[in-house]
């Protein structure tokens, strides 16, 4: 069964950085990007970037430009997001999420979710 | 960006009854969209995607249709595990979501 496991909760401080982690198993982890998305409190769904885990390709969305960086360990088939600068804007749920289909050309629709890593940002 | 307005925001509804949420693109998507369902506390699930595409183990309940900027999802007959807010996600683009819908009882 295919699954995407994430790192724990967080509480930072702004201008900190924040990384989280999120395991795949039960499918072929090198070959569907994995993207992630964040959901700030009683809010909406929000786009983050992308990474393919064969080879690391990266994009981000316009709005993370310079703030964010996403990477892979394929060894242990897992990847990090790192945001920078933190404000408290930043406080949200972050998901990791499987791309629907496999390969490089990707479909952009999320079928397995991860669980959520909930991130406070506070003084 | 391509923006997606949902409507509407939240709806009243019973078991039984038939739903309908729609999705409005600010460009034509060609059929590059999906559907996901969530409920407090738990991540997003998907229900469809290219517009009609039921994914695996999601009840036949649920359906999705429409063309170039607008779209529906519809739920037959509303079951008590569907209330829950409800999410339009195009991907022509870099991925965008509406702003959801919130069923309630």
């Amino acid at each position: 069964q295919v699954h995407l496991v994430q790192s724990g909760a967080e509480v930072k401080k702004p201008g900190a950085s924040l990384e989280v982690s999120c395991k795949g198993s039960g499918y072929s982890f090198d070959f569907h990007y994995i993207h992630w998305v964040r959901q700030a409190p009683g809010q909406g769904l929000e786009w983050m970037g992308v990474i393919y885990p064969s080879g690391g390709r990266t994009t981000y969305a316009q709005k993370f430009w310079g703030r964010v960086t996403m990477a892979r360990d394929t060894s242990t088939d897992t990847v990090f997001m790192e945001l920078r600068r933190l404000t408290s804007e930043d406080t949200a749920v972050y998901y990791c999420a499987r791309d629907g289909v496999f390969g490089n050309y990707g479909g952009k629709w999320f079928d397995t979710w991860g669980q959520g890593t909930p991130v406070t940002v506070s003084s | 960006d391509i923006q997606m307005t949902q409507s509407p925001s939240s709806l009243s509804a019973s078991v039984g009854d038939r739903v309908t949420i729609t999705c409005r693109a600010s460009q034509d998507i060609s059929n590059s969209l999906a559907w996901y369902q969530q409920r407090p506390g738990e991540a997003p699930k998907l229900l469809l995607y290219s517009t009609s595409r039921l994914q695996s183990g999601v009840p036949s309940r649920f359906s999705g249709s429409g063309s170039g900027t607008d779209y529906t999802l519809t739920v037959s007959s509303l079951q008590p595990e569907d209330f829950a807010t409800y999410y339009c996600q195009q991907y022509y683009g870099n991925p965008t979501f509406g702003q959801g819908t919130s069923v309630e009882i």
